[in-house]
């Protein structure tokens, strides 16, 4: 059974970069499957951010790509997430997940992180 | 882009009541729909896929239906662990968009 442990801070400030870690367990992630990250702020529902592929093909929520960057590291079967020039409007419980490619659904998820963004 | 509307926003309902949740796509998204339940705290759990495919251990007393822009979730007699928020999530989009509904709180009246 896949298991996503996830990691990273939970306080970041303002303009900072958010970065975050996704380590799989039960599953080899260049075996296929899509890996990212949806979030949800505080109250309120569910936003994509973005998911890669183990070749690097990446996809992105139009309106945070310009901020998004996604890494894999294949030994460490991890992914990585890094959000530049963060605000408040970031904060959110940040959610490491499987993507199925097959539908579009999202079948594994991270227990989540919240990151707060202030100073 | 594709908007993903929910109806009601929330309801209260009983043990044993058959429930309904109308998930709406602002345009067609075929049978490219899937659907969530979220506990409090705990992260979200895949119930359907392609509007109506249930999902490996999933009760059978959950069902999705629907094609184009129209779509339901029906619980068929709530159980005490049903009470959660349920989410529509649109996978039609190309690239994929993960759009995401507003969410059906489902409470206990």
């Amino acid at each position: 059974q896949v298991q996503l442990q996830q990691s990273g801070p939970g306080l970041v400030k303002p303009s900072e970069t958010l970065s975050l870690t996704c380590v799989v367990s039960g599953y080899s992630i260049s075996s296929g499957y899509y890996w990212g990250w949806v979030r949800q702020p505080p109250g309120k529902g569910l936003e994509y951010v973005a998911t890669t592929y183990h070749t690097g093909r990446t996809y992105s929520n139009p309106s945070l790509k310009s901020r998004v960057t996604m890494s894999v590291d294949i030994p460490k079967n991890q992914v990585s997430l890094n959000l530049t020039s963060v605000t408040a409007t970031d904060t959110a419980v940040y959610y490491c997940v499987r993507g199925d490619p097959r539908e579009w659904s999202v079948d594994s998820w991270g227990q989540g992180t919240l990151v707060t963004v202030s100073s | 882009d594709i908007q993903m509307t929910q109806s009601p926003s929330s309801l209260s309902a009983s043990v044993g009541d058959r429930v309904t949740i109308t998930c709406r796509a602002s345009q067609t998204i075929n049978m490219y729909l899937n659907w969530y339940q979220q506990k409090p705290g705990k992260a979200p759990k895949l119930l359907i896929c392609a509007a109506s495919t249930l999902q490996s251990g999933v009760p059978s007393r959950f069902s999705g239906s629907g094609s184009g822009t129209q779509f339901t979730l029906t619980i068929s007699s709530l159980q005490p662990e049903d009470f959660a928020t349920y989410y529509c999530q649109e996978s039609y989009s190309t690239p994929p968009a993960f759009t995401f509904g507003p969410g059906t709180r489902v409470d206990v009246k």
